[in-house]
């Protein structure tokens, strides 16, 4: 059964600061990856999508990467923002029906 | 807007009512599916569809919960004779049947069961 760690659970920096969120799952037969936003009693937003054949995706000031031997992702955040204060979620999908989430990151980003 | 809807929004009930919810995915895509959160977890899988077709339900889904999605379109979720452990935040997404299986989520209906 697929697990789904999210560390840290918490964090909490300045405007403009770069930060890595991180994600790990224990069964690397993984058929993509998805990054979720979610904003406090919202629906969840997909911010990027990572296939098993890539090794990373950029939107923005966004970078996701994905190393399936190793069981990890990261979600790089550029020049950060108080916009950008949310729960992030990482989220595996093995190539059958479900998605299998972590429990998430809660970013605050002060001005 | 042509993203994933969810009514109602936010729903209190008594312990022991039934309460039906409503997800409209993106008119497109064949698969719909039905999530739990509680809070400070992620989203838990209970059940999805591709097009009329229930083709898995999680254990979480005991036989209090029934879904549906009559014509392919919209779905629906009844949960009978409610209990406080159901509350929590419901959610539905849809996808393209293919590749990459890209889940887009509903803004979620609240439940609180008093």
């Amino acid at each position: 059964k697929q697990e789904v760690t999210q560390i840290p659970a918490a964090l909490s920096v300045p405007e403009g600061e770069n930060l890595v969120l991180n994600c790990s799952f224990t069964d690397s037969a993984i058929y993509n990856l998805q990054w979720f936003r979610q904003d406090p009693g919202k629906g969840l937003t997909s911010l990027l999508l990572i296939q098993s054949s890539q090794r990373e995706q950029t939107s923005g000031r966004l970078n996701a990467s994905l190393d399936k031997s190793s069981g990890r992702s990261t979600l790089y955040i550029a020049a950060s923002q108080p916009g950008d204060s949310a729960t992030y979620l990482c989220a595996s999908y093995s190539g059958y029906s479900t998605l299998t989430f972590g429990k998430g990151t809660m970013l605050l980003v002060s001005p | 807007d042509t993203g994933v809807s969810q009514d109602p929004r936010h729903k209190i009930t008594k312990r022991g009512q039934n309460v039906t919810f409503r997800c409209d995915p993106i008119s497109e895509h064949n698969r719909l599916y039905w999530y739990r959160q509680t809070l400070g977890q992620g989203p838990e899988f209970l059940t999805y569809f591709q097009n009329e077709a229930q083709l898995e339900k999680s254990r979480l889904l005991s036989d209090r919960f029934s879904a549906e999605r009559p014509k392919g379109s919209f779905s629906t979720l009844e949960i009978q004779r409610t209990e406080q452990g159901d509350s929590a935040m419901y959610l539905c997404a849809s996808s393209f049947p293919g590749s990459p299986y890209e889940q887009y989520f509903g803004p979620g209906t609240r439940l609180t069961v008093t």
